[in-house]
């Protein structure tokens, strides 16, 4: 079945780096775009990064860009988030989904939509 | 960048209850609009996208309406195991998801 397995939290301090990775199985990785979302302790979810098929389209949210990289290895289907500067605000539960933009398609325009998530993994920075 | 609201923020009610949930974009999303549920301690689970279509798998007592910027996810008779935050998320430029609503036993 389709799955994704998020790995590589942990603590780090302040200022630190950590590389995030997604294993997916079940599925055809190449075919879909990915994004990473991050939920802090009770709090809400929040959009991180997201990145194209091919790798070549990639976005970050304002609250990360310049010190999180998103990519992928296709051929290993990976996806991978290596998060520098580290900051307290950055503890969180990354998760990582697979976005069904293409199978969804209606009157020209496609729908972008998070399905599935993997389980995540806590990220906590702290000194 | 596009803001997203909920309202109510929590609400509480029964098994079989109608439950609304009303999700509002800062500007025009068209129909760029999914819905997901949250258990603790769970990662989240997509009810409902573009606004009004069914994921399948999930039962057709949710359903969403809307478009443009005001959005509303209904459960017909609520259960047991709906009892979850519920999360709307724009989809037009990039990615934003609303602050929740909480579903919780009265």
């Amino acid at each position: 079945q389709v799955q994704l397995v998020e790995s590589g939290g942990g603590l780090v301090k302040p200022g630190g780096s950590l590389r995030l990775s997604c294993a997916a199985s079940g599925f055809t990785f190449s075919d879909y775009y990915m994004s990473w979302i991050r939920q802090a302790p009770g709090k809400g979810l929040e959009w991180v990064s997201y990145i194209s098929s091919s790798g070549s389209t990639i976005y970050y949210a304002d609250s990360v860009k310049g010190r999180f990289t998103i990519s992928r290895d296709n051929a290993k289907n990976s996806l991978y988030l290596q998060m520098n500067s580290l900051r307290a605000e950055d503890t969180a539960v990354y998760y990582c989904a697979r976005d069904l933009y293409a199978d969804y398609c209606s009157g020209g325009s496609c729908y972008s939509r998070f399905d599935p998530w993997g389980q995540g993994t806590l990220v906590t920075v702290s000194s | 960048d596009i803001q997203m609201t909920q309202s109510p923020s929590s609400l509480s009610a029964s098994v079989g209850d109608r439950v609304t949930i009303t999700c509002r974009a800062s500007q025009s999303i068209s129909s760029y609009l999914n819905w997901y549920q949250q258990k603790p301690g769970k990662a989240p689970k997509l009810l409902i996208y573009a606004a009004s279509s069914l994921q399948s798998g999930v039962p057709s007592r949710f359903s969403g309406s809307g478009s443009g910027t005001d959005f509303t996810l209904t459960i017909s008779s609520l259960q047991p195991e709906d009892f979850a935050t519920y999360y709307c998320q724009q989809s037009y430029s990039p990615f934003t998801f609303g602050p929740g609503t909480k579903v919780d036993i009265k």
